[in-house]
């Protein structure tokens, strides 16, 4: 029972480069979240999907797209990496139930120079 | 708006000594709280969960958390603390009331625990 996997653990890119992070969720859960943890600022959402097909902008969407084409997989694009980039990026899932919690993947460490 | 403080960045306590976490948060409906623990290079693991019903809610590794509604608060607390409990921990809230909402989490507290 993998749970949520985030694929790569760690990268680095430089400045203009561009990057797929993926997240792939193996429990059926009908809703997907990005968030970047930073220092001092706690977990930040960027974007989220209730489902397959349909993404949401959370906090902190500037710089980053993101796809749900199948639902166990949700995908998030840097088209043009940034210093400001540099950060941990989790994923999470949970089920279409606001009593419900999320199951977070283990982090992607990305550094941008 | 829904939005979660964590007072204290970091809480030191000896090993053997009870802990408090303090999360303060505020909904404009009623509140779902969550406390999520973050090891070194690791993702978040869920703890526990306030829903509705008694307001001391039990949870893993022997920790519980007691919900206050008059204070708006939702402090974590153990009896005991351990070595192994130093990690980082997160509040989070969703207002109950508002269809369907994201988590809002805290920035997170420290704690360390001393042998």
């Amino acid at each position: 029972n993998a749970g949520v996997t985030q694929t790569p653990k760690f990268r680095v890119l430089k400045t203009g480069q561009s990057m797929t992070l993926l997240c792939a969720q193996d429990m059926n859960h009908e809703y997907m979240y990005w968030y970047r943890q930073d220092p001092g600022m706690g977990l930040r959402l960027i974007h989220y999907s209730v489902g397959e097909g349909t993404t949401a902008k959370g906090e902190v969407p500037d710089g980053y797209n993101v796809s749900r084409l199948k639902k166990q997989n949700f995908l998030l694009g840097l088209e043009s990496a940034a210093p400001s980039q540099t950060s941990v990026y989790f994923c999470a899932s949970s089920y279409p139930d606001r009593t419900a919690g999320y199951t977070f993947g283990s982090g992607t460490r990305l550094t941008v120079v | 708006a829904q939005s979660v403080a964590q007072p204290e960045d970091q809480v030191n306590v000896a090993e053997g000594n009870p802990l408090t976490v303090k999360c303060t948060y505020s909904v404009s409906g009623n509140p779902y709280l969550f406390w999520y623990v973050q090891y070194p290079n690791r993702g978040l693991q869920f703890l526990l969960k306030y829903i509705t019903g008694d307001n001391l809610v039990k949870g893993s590794y022997g920790f519980e958390a007691e919900f206050n509604k008059s204070q708006t608060s939702f402090h974590l607390k153990k009896p005991s603390a351990l070595v192994s409990d130093s990690a980082l921990y997160f509040c989070a809230v969703r207002d109950a009331n508002s269809g369907y909402s994201t988590l809002t989490f805290g920035k997170g507290t420290m704690l360390l625990v001393s042998p």
